[in-house]
Formats: structure tokens, sequence, C-alpha cells
């Protein structure tokens, strides 16, 4: 059963901790994303991975940090730099980055939604 | 950086009625993509349509793409409870070293009711 996972499903820091959420794929893609979701609103990139061990800054990357070093995964940690990190938090996958003409549709996994305390 | 923008925000309707909702964009795409929602969930893709394309058809999905006027509609026909969820288009948006990110609208909320 081909998929993403994250977990866990629910996540409650207090101010001041570093917390990590999980994302782990077994589609064999290259790509990996994490996106940050405010309620009515829409999707905002925190980061993007198109190769193990490489990584790139999205729209709001300030607060976050990732790694990347299996294909698989791509944990997400959010810092206490992080003013204001209570969201849903969605981590997807597609088969490569999108490039001109291409057509690329991206997995999602289902979601952690972090709370601060 | 936002590309597309969904209208409208939240959309009621019966259940057997048809949905539209609509997404415009600023700047030329290769290829739009809409998304669903359900509450508390993951988005799962629902279709794509290229740029040279101008409707596309999935079940009871229909999409159009005008790029003259820069602009996407969804269709639901015959409407479900069950397509009750959050509607999203997604473009292309060139961000620099030959790659794109898909950047998405704040969406469409569709409450079907029964």
């Amino acid at each position: 059963d081909g998929g993403i996972t994250q977990s866990p499903k629910y996540l409650f820091r207090k101010e001041g901790q570093n917390v990590t959420l999980s994302c782990e794929q077994n589609l064999n893609h290259d790509a990996m994303y994490w996106y940050r979701q405010d309620p009515g609103q829409g999707l905002r990139l925190i980061y993007y991975s198109q190769i193990v061990n490489d990584f790139q800054k999205g729209d709001i990357a300030e607060g976050y940090s990732v790694s990347r070093e299996k294909k698989e995964s791509f944990p997400l940690t959010v810092t206490s730099a992080q003013k204001n990190p209570t969201a849903f938090y969605l981590c997807a996958s597609s088969i490569g980055l999108v490039t001109s003409g291409s057509m690329v549709r991206q997995f999602f996994g289902p979601g952690t939604r972090l709370t601060v305390l | 950086s936002q590309q597309g923008e969904e209208d409208p925000q939240a959309l009621s309707i019966q259940e057997g009625e048809n949905a539209t909702m609509n997404c415009s964009y600023k700047t030329s795409i290769n290829n739009l993509q809409w998304y669903r929602q359900n509450s508390g969930r993951g988005l799962v893709h629902l279709i794509l349509i290229r740029s040279n394309e101008r409707e596309k058809h999935s079940g009871r999905l229909r999409v159009t793409l005008d790029t003259s006027k820069k602009s996407s509609s969804l269709l639901i026909t015959a409407s479900r409870a069950a397509d009750t969820a959050s509607y999203f288009c997604a473009t292309d948006l060139y961000s620099g070293a030959g790659s794109y990110q898909l950047t998405f609208g704040k969406g469409t909320k569709l409450s079907v009711i029964p």
C-alpha cells in the first residue's frame, strides 16, 4: 500500500520547545515538500527537497528546519524561533520538481495539527 | 507568493445540484491542477489541465481553462453529500533554476446539503 504517512496526527508543544514532525513516503518519489495551512487559508510552502541531502527554502522557512538523509523521509523541525507555530502541517511528494512543460501532481499525507500551549 | 484565487470562498447547494467554482491567476502557466481537501485531511489530486487545453472531464468533474482571461472553473455535476470539502486550484510559478513551485489558492469550501 503506497502512500505518505505523517506522524503524529496531533501534537502539542509548550512555548520555547522544538518539535519534529515526521513524514515518510514509499512512492519512490524524488521530491518532497512541507506546507503550512492556517484556518481558511491556502497552503504556504515551507521547504522542499529535490533529492537526498538537498533542500530549498520556500516562502515561509523562518523558524523551521528540515533534513533529507533518506529518500523516503523528510522530517520538519519547528523551532522555538517560529513565533506562531500553531497550524496544520502537510507533507507532500512528487516524482520530481515541477519544470517547464512538465505535469507533476503532488501526493499529500494526512497532516499533523500542531498546537502551542 | 500566491498565484491562484478561488471564487466563491464558500458555496452551499442542495444534493443533486451542480456546483461551479472559479480560479483566477496572475501570470502565465504551464498547467493548472485542482485538488480536494476533506476537513482535517490532506489534499487529493482531482484533475490537471494543460495550458493548451480548454476543457477536460473526469467522471462528474468538468474543468475549463481560459488562458486569455487567466481563469479556470471546476464544475461538479449532480453533487452528492460526499462532495462536501474544500477545493483548491494550484498553478505552477517559476521559482528559479528551471524549477517551478505549485502555488495554491485559499480554496472554495463546498457544502452539499442532503
